[in-house]
Protein backbone atom coordinates (compact mmCIF):
# COMPACT_ATOMS: atom_id res chain seq x y z
CA UNK A 1 0.00 0.00 0.00
CA UNK A 2 2.00 3.14 -1.33
CA UNK A 3 1.87 6.50 0.47
CA UNK A 4 3.36 9.15 2.50
CA UNK A 5 2.91 9.31 5.90
CA UNK A 6 3.31 11.67 8.73
CA UNK A 7 3.24 11.39 12.24
CA UNK A 8 2.14 12.47 14.23
CA UNK A 9 -1.32 14.10 13.54
CA UNK A 10 -1.06 16.35 16.27
CA UNK A 11 1.82 17.88 17.66
CA UNK A 12 2.12 20.25 21.21
CA UNK A 13 5.47 21.54 22.14
CA UNK A 14 6.61 24.15 24.61
CA UNK A 15 7.92 26.98 23.48
CA UNK A 16 11.59 26.98 23.12
CA UNK A 17 11.47 23.63 22.51
CA UNK A 18 13.06 22.25 18.77
CA UNK A 19 10.53 19.63 17.19
CA UNK A 20 11.21 17.20 14.06
CA UNK A 21 8.14 16.15 12.34
CA UNK A 22 8.38 12.98 10.44
CA UNK A 23 7.45 12.33 7.08
CA UNK A 24 8.05 8.72 4.87
CA UNK A 25 7.19 7.87 1.27
CA UNK A 26 7.34 4.61 -0.56
CA UNK A 27 6.40 5.64 -3.90
CA UNK A 28 9.96 5.61 -4.95
CA UNK A 29 9.87 9.92 -5.68
CA UNK A 30 13.14 11.36 -5.49
CA UNK A 31 11.68 14.63 -5.08
CA UNK A 32 10.11 15.88 -1.35
CA UNK A 33 9.39 18.67 -0.46
CA UNK A 34 8.11 20.51 3.00
CA UNK A 35 4.87 23.43 2.84
CA UNK A 36 3.29 25.60 5.93
CA UNK A 37 -0.30 26.07 6.01
CA UNK A 38 -1.73 28.64 7.49
CA UNK A 39 -5.64 29.98 8.11
CA UNK A 40 -6.40 32.48 4.78
CA UNK A 41 -2.92 31.83 3.50
CA UNK A 42 -1.51 29.35 0.55
CA UNK A 43 0.79 26.52 1.06
CA UNK A 44 4.48 28.52 1.60
CA UNK A 45 7.71 26.28 0.59
CA UNK A 46 9.82 25.77 3.22
CA UNK A 47 12.67 23.28 2.16
CA UNK A 48 12.58 21.07 -0.63
CA UNK A 49 14.96 18.12 -1.73
CA UNK A 50 15.34 16.79 -5.16
CA UNK A 51 17.54 13.45 -4.44
CA UNK A 52 19.09 11.82 -1.53
CA UNK A 53 21.76 13.90 0.27
CA UNK A 54 20.59 17.24 -1.07
CA UNK A 55 17.91 19.71 -0.12
CA UNK A 56 17.26 23.33 -0.85
CA UNK A 57 15.55 26.35 0.56
CA UNK A 58 12.23 27.59 0.11
CA UNK A 59 10.39 30.58 0.95
CA UNK A 60 10.38 30.24 4.21
CA UNK A 61 12.88 28.44 5.64
CA UNK A 62 14.24 31.03 8.61
CA UNK A 63 13.81 28.82 11.73
CA UNK A 64 13.59 25.21 10.18
CA UNK A 65 15.99 22.98 9.19
CA UNK A 66 15.94 19.33 7.21
CA UNK A 67 17.62 16.58 6.21
CA UNK A 68 17.40 13.68 3.44
CA UNK A 69 19.96 10.88 4.26
CA UNK A 70 17.42 7.85 2.66
CA UNK A 71 15.28 8.51 -0.27
CA UNK A 72 11.84 7.20 1.82
CA UNK A 73 12.56 10.07 4.24
CA UNK A 74 12.60 13.59 4.68
CA UNK A 75 11.96 15.16 8.03
CA UNK A 76 11.66 18.38 9.20
CA UNK A 77 12.94 20.28 12.24
CA UNK A 78 10.94 23.14 13.44
CA UNK A 79 13.74 24.75 15.73
CA UNK A 80 13.02 27.58 18.30
CA UNK A 81 14.47 30.24 16.48
CA UNK A 82 11.18 30.15 14.09
CA UNK A 83 8.56 33.13 15.49
CA UNK A 84 5.39 31.70 14.87
CA UNK A 85 5.29 27.99 14.62
CA UNK A 86 2.04 27.31 15.06
CA UNK A 87 0.79 25.60 12.16
CA UNK A 88 -0.67 23.22 9.67
CA UNK A 89 2.68 21.52 7.73
CA UNK A 90 2.42 19.32 5.04
CA UNK A 91 5.21 16.53 2.97
CA UNK A 92 4.88 16.03 -0.08
CA UNK A 93 6.99 14.09 -2.66
CA UNK A 94 6.48 14.44 -6.60
CA UNK A 95 5.71 11.71 -9.33
CA UNK A 96 8.69 12.50 -11.85
CA UNK A 97 6.40 10.87 -14.50
CA UNK A 98 3.63 12.96 -13.99
CA UNK A 99 5.10 15.75 -12.24
CA UNK A 100 2.28 15.71 -9.94
CA UNK A 101 2.75 16.14 -6.21
CA UNK A 102 0.99 14.02 -3.09
CA UNK A 103 0.80 14.96 -0.28
CA UNK A 104 0.85 13.37 3.29
CA UNK A 105 -1.90 13.66 5.81
CA UNK A 106 -0.37 16.87 7.77
CA UNK A 107 0.94 17.63 11.13
CA UNK A 108 -0.57 20.01 13.25
CA UNK A 109 2.05 21.68 15.36
CA UNK A 110 0.86 24.01 18.20
CA UNK A 111 3.53 25.76 20.43
CA UNK A 112 2.24 26.71 23.63
CA UNK B 1 7.84 37.03 -8.90
CA UNK B 2 4.82 35.07 -9.30
CA UNK B 3 1.60 35.73 -8.18
CA UNK B 4 -1.57 33.53 -8.14
CA UNK B 5 -5.24 34.77 -7.84
CA UNK B 6 -8.70 32.69 -7.28
CA UNK B 7 -11.68 33.79 -5.17
CA UNK B 8 -11.41 33.64 -1.48
CA UNK B 9 -15.22 31.90 -0.92
CA UNK B 10 -17.61 30.63 -3.54
CA UNK B 11 -21.11 29.34 -2.59
CA UNK B 12 -23.31 27.26 -4.97
CA UNK B 13 -26.45 24.91 -4.47
CA UNK B 14 -26.41 20.68 -4.83
CA UNK B 15 -27.13 19.79 -8.29
CA UNK B 16 -25.58 23.10 -9.62
CA UNK B 17 -22.42 23.60 -11.69
CA UNK B 18 -19.98 26.25 -10.21
CA UNK B 19 -16.90 27.65 -12.37
CA UNK B 20 -14.10 28.46 -10.01
CA UNK B 21 -11.35 30.95 -11.83
CA UNK B 22 -7.26 31.46 -11.07
CA UNK B 23 -5.30 33.67 -12.76
CA UNK B 24 -1.63 33.29 -12.53
CA UNK B 25 1.69 35.42 -13.01
CA UNK B 26 4.92 33.51 -13.35
CA UNK B 27 7.69 33.18 -15.75
CA UNK B 28 8.67 29.77 -16.97
CA UNK B 29 5.87 28.44 -16.98
CA UNK B 30 5.50 24.29 -17.32
CA UNK B 31 1.47 23.68 -16.10
CA UNK B 32 -1.17 24.47 -13.63
CA UNK B 33 -2.81 22.12 -11.06
CA UNK B 34 -5.59 22.03 -9.13
CA UNK B 35 -5.81 20.21 -5.77
CA UNK B 36 -9.03 19.63 -3.25
CA UNK B 37 -8.40 20.35 0.53
CA UNK B 38 -11.11 19.38 2.61
CA UNK B 39 -10.94 21.18 6.15
CA UNK B 40 -8.23 19.54 8.56
CA UNK B 41 -7.06 17.31 5.51
CA UNK B 42 -4.12 16.98 2.59
CA UNK B 43 -4.70 18.37 -0.49
CA UNK B 44 -5.63 15.70 -3.21
CA UNK B 45 -4.61 16.09 -6.74
CA UNK B 46 -7.57 16.74 -9.25
CA UNK B 47 -5.97 17.78 -12.83
CA UNK B 48 -3.07 18.75 -14.02
CA UNK B 49 -3.26 21.22 -17.51
CA UNK B 50 -0.24 21.71 -19.84
CA UNK B 51 -1.44 22.61 -23.05
CA UNK B 52 -4.07 24.66 -23.81
CA UNK B 53 -7.50 23.93 -23.32
CA UNK B 54 -10.57 21.62 -21.86
CA UNK B 55 -9.32 18.34 -19.59
CA UNK B 56 -12.53 16.41 -17.97
CA UNK B 57 -12.55 13.92 -15.45
CA UNK B 58 -16.10 12.86 -14.40
CA UNK B 59 -18.43 15.76 -12.25
CA UNK B 60 -14.93 18.03 -12.80
CA UNK B 61 -13.44 19.46 -15.81
CA UNK B 62 -10.24 21.91 -15.81
CA UNK B 63 -9.18 24.30 -18.74
CA UNK B 64 -6.41 26.42 -19.16
CA UNK B 65 -5.29 29.21 -21.80
CA UNK B 66 -1.59 29.99 -21.62
CA UNK B 67 -2.03 33.11 -23.61
CA UNK B 68 -3.98 34.33 -20.80
CA UNK B 69 -2.68 32.96 -17.54
CA UNK B 70 -5.75 31.91 -17.16
CA UNK B 71 -7.56 28.87 -16.01
CA UNK B 72 -10.78 27.38 -14.10
CA UNK B 73 -11.90 24.32 -12.44
CA UNK B 74 -15.87 23.44 -13.49
CA UNK B 75 -17.53 21.30 -10.95
CA UNK B 76 -21.07 19.52 -12.37
CA UNK B 77 -24.30 17.72 -10.78
CA UNK B 78 -22.54 19.23 -7.21
CA UNK B 79 -22.61 17.65 -4.23
CA UNK B 80 -22.30 18.20 -0.61
CA UNK B 81 -19.27 16.36 0.18
CA UNK B 82 -17.82 18.84 -2.68
CA UNK B 83 -18.02 21.83 0.17
CA UNK B 84 -13.77 22.61 0.31
CA UNK B 85 -11.02 24.58 -0.75
CA UNK B 86 -10.06 23.86 -4.15
CA UNK B 87 -6.25 24.66 -4.56
CA UNK B 88 -4.49 26.74 -7.89
CA UNK B 89 -0.84 25.56 -8.18
CA UNK B 90 1.30 27.27 -11.30
CA UNK B 91 4.12 25.20 -12.19
CA UNK B 92 7.42 26.27 -13.16
CA UNK B 93 10.72 25.94 -13.77
CA UNK B 94 12.85 23.22 -14.10
CA UNK B 95 12.24 22.24 -10.71
CA UNK B 96 8.50 22.12 -11.12
CA UNK B 97 7.61 23.67 -8.04
CA UNK B 98 4.53 24.83 -7.91
CA UNK B 99 3.20 28.34 -6.18
CA UNK B 100 -0.44 28.16 -4.36
CA UNK B 101 -2.79 30.05 -4.42
CA UNK B 102 -4.39 31.09 -1.42
CA UNK B 103 -7.20 28.79 -1.75
CA UNK B 104 -11.26 29.22 -3.06
CA UNK B 105 -13.44 28.02 -0.28
CA UNK B 106 -16.81 26.59 -1.70
CA UNK B 107 -19.62 26.01 0.16
CA UNK B 108 -22.31 23.44 -1.13
CA UNK B 109 -26.26 24.10 0.21
CA UNK B 110 -29.12 22.25 -0.45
Amino acid sequence: DGGITQSPKYLFRKEGQNVTLSCEQNLNHDAMYWYRQDPGQGLRLIYYSQIVNDFQKGDIAEGYSVSREKKESFPLTVTSAQKNPTAFYLCASRDSSTDTQYFGPGTRLTVL
Amino acid sequence: GQNIDQPTEMTATEGAIVQINCTYQTSGFNGLFWYQQHAGEAPTFLSYNVLDGLEEKGRFSSFLSRSKGYSYLLLKELQMKDSASYLCAAASGGSYIPTFGRGTSLIVHP
